[in-house]
């Protein structure tokens, strides 16, 4: 198994541009996590989302737009970059078991900068 | 805002010696959940403590948690090299995940 894989592992934006990271996990996981770190910070939570065709907020939503088409993949856009969303991207995915019973598995990273 | 702290923000200790790290946190919480994160690298789940647990033991790994006053701590023993790593604490409420800013551990050979 691959785990959970993001692509693009590296990404340079132009200010106002867009573009989509994409998160895959290969473990039928139900919940997937997009989170954002930035340096000297722990991650921050954008958006999640608890099955397929499921989304929500989460503390840092605003700029990103998030899609779950697919069990497996859960794919975060920027519509119009910006500097401040320069950073390191991560997804997770985890089982659906009892509140407090499963954990989180991470993907690499992307590390995306606006210029 | 995040949701844990952790104290201290940097450790440095020499291989053998045992790491306490601290992580305080200010709501509710299902489960508090410990990760570990080499340099440039995705975070790699240590251990769990559920809300209604006291403590746990993972290898050289131990957990305590006071819910009453809201901290938990990770204990690592007789550190290597290969421990240096950030360690970050993550509270789990609803699945609302919020991690902590993270100690940054180094243990010297």
């Amino acid at each position: 198994n691959a785990g959970v894989t993001q692509t693009p592992k590296f990404r340079v934006l132009k200010t106002g541009q867009s573009m989509t990271l994409l998160c895959a996990q290969d473990m039928n996981h139900e919940y997937m996590y997009w989170y954002r770190q930035d340096p000297g910070m722990g991650l921050r939570l954008i958006h999640y989302s608890v099955g397929e065709g499921t989304t929500a907020k989460g503390e840092v939503p605003d700029g990103y737009n998030v899609s779950r088409l697919k069990k497996q993949n859960f794919l975060l856009g920027l519509e119009s970059a910006a500097p401040s969303q320069t950073s390191v991207y991560f997804c997770a995915s985890r089982t659906r078991g009892g509140l407090g019973t499963d954990t989180q598995y991470f993907g690499p990273g992307t590390r995306l900068t606006v210029l | 805002s995040q949701q844990g702290e952790e104290d201290p923000q940097a450790l440095s200790i020499q291989e053998g010696e045992n790491a306490t790290m601290n992580c305080s946190y200010k709501t509710s919480i299902n489960n508090l959940q410990w990760y570990r994160q080499n340099s440039g690298r995705g975070l790699v789940h240590l251990i769990l403590i559920r809300s209604n647990e006291r403590e746990k033991h993972s290898g050289r790994l131990r957990v305590t948690l006071d819910t009453s006053k809201k901290s938990s701590s990770l204990l690592i023993t007789a550190s290597r090299a290969a421990d240096t790593a950030s360690y970050f604490c993550a509270t789990d409420f609803n699945n609302d995940m919020r991690f902590g800013a993270g100690t940054r551990l180094t243990v010297k050979p």
